[in-house]
């Protein structure tokens, strides 16, 4: 993941609306991307998870695009409900060298999620 | 409520002092995680356990850092002589390491705030 800053980037949308939040990665090694909800007081939720052998993955409202060419992911979010606000990090993983991993996440700079009824 | 559950959920303290918190993971889940995040950032990787074994740490993890996964069951992460820049939530996660990713399933954090 990328390092972050103090300041999270925002997103505010209203209620039904479509909303894409964008994560850059830094590492080319990355074998596996996790996007992650947080709500305030809560641990990290997983939500969708995509594999480096993928540029494509749908779940239920929600589609993860991967752009190893850029070092880009991002998460779209369909018909955005006010129970999506939240922070919502991307995370990496890397094989280690024998093409295993234990499961050391790297996470990248969340993004602030305001859906407005 | 993943079914990881972490104690205590807050905890203030004096500078210096030692602090121990507890992580109890999904009771079948052999790898059990510990991660700092601090306002406004993306957690960071502390530590891993594969049952009692810890096999990776952080360099964030100072000597004042100290895990342990006595039974392969719960873990507890105890800093000793805290700092002010401890201050941040402790966040525990667990999962069935079987294959290459197996989804981690996290707690909901210790906060610890150092005056």
């Amino acid at each position: 993941g990328e390092s972050v800053g103090l300041h999270l980037p925002t997103l505010s949308v209203q209620e039904g609306d479509n909303s894409i939040i964008n994560c850059a990665y830094s590492n080319s090694a990355s074998d596996y991307f996790i996007w992650y909800k947080q709500e305030s007081g809560k641990g990290p939720q997983f939500i969708i998870d995509i594999r480096s052998n993928m540029d494509k993955r749908q779940g239920q409202r929600v589609t993860v695009l991967l752009n190893k060419t850029v070092k880009h992911l991002s998460l779209q979010i369909a018909a955005t409900q006010p129970g999506d606000s939240a922070v919502y990090f991307c995370a990496d993983l890397e094989a280690n060298a024998g093409g295993t991993s234990y499961g050391k996440l790297t996470f990248g700079q969340g993004t602030i999620l305001t859906v407005h009824p | 409520d993943t079914g990881v559950s972490q104690n205590p959920r807050h905890k203030i303290t004096k500078r210096g002092q030692n602090v121990t918190f507890r992580c109890d993971p999904i009771s079948e889940h052999n790898r059990l995680y510990w991660y700092r995040q601090t306002l406004g950032q993306g957690p960071e990787f502390l530590t891993y356990f594969q049952n009692e074994a810890q096999l990776e740490k952080s360099r964030l993890l100072s000597d004042r850092f100290s895990a342990e996964r006595p039974k392969g069951s719960f873990s507890t992460l105890e800093i000793q002589r805290t700092e002010q820049g401890d201050s941040a939530m402790y966040l525990c996660a667990s999962s069935l390491g079987q294959t290459f990713y197996n989804e981690q399933f996290f707690g909901p954090g210790t906060r610890l705030t150092v005056l």
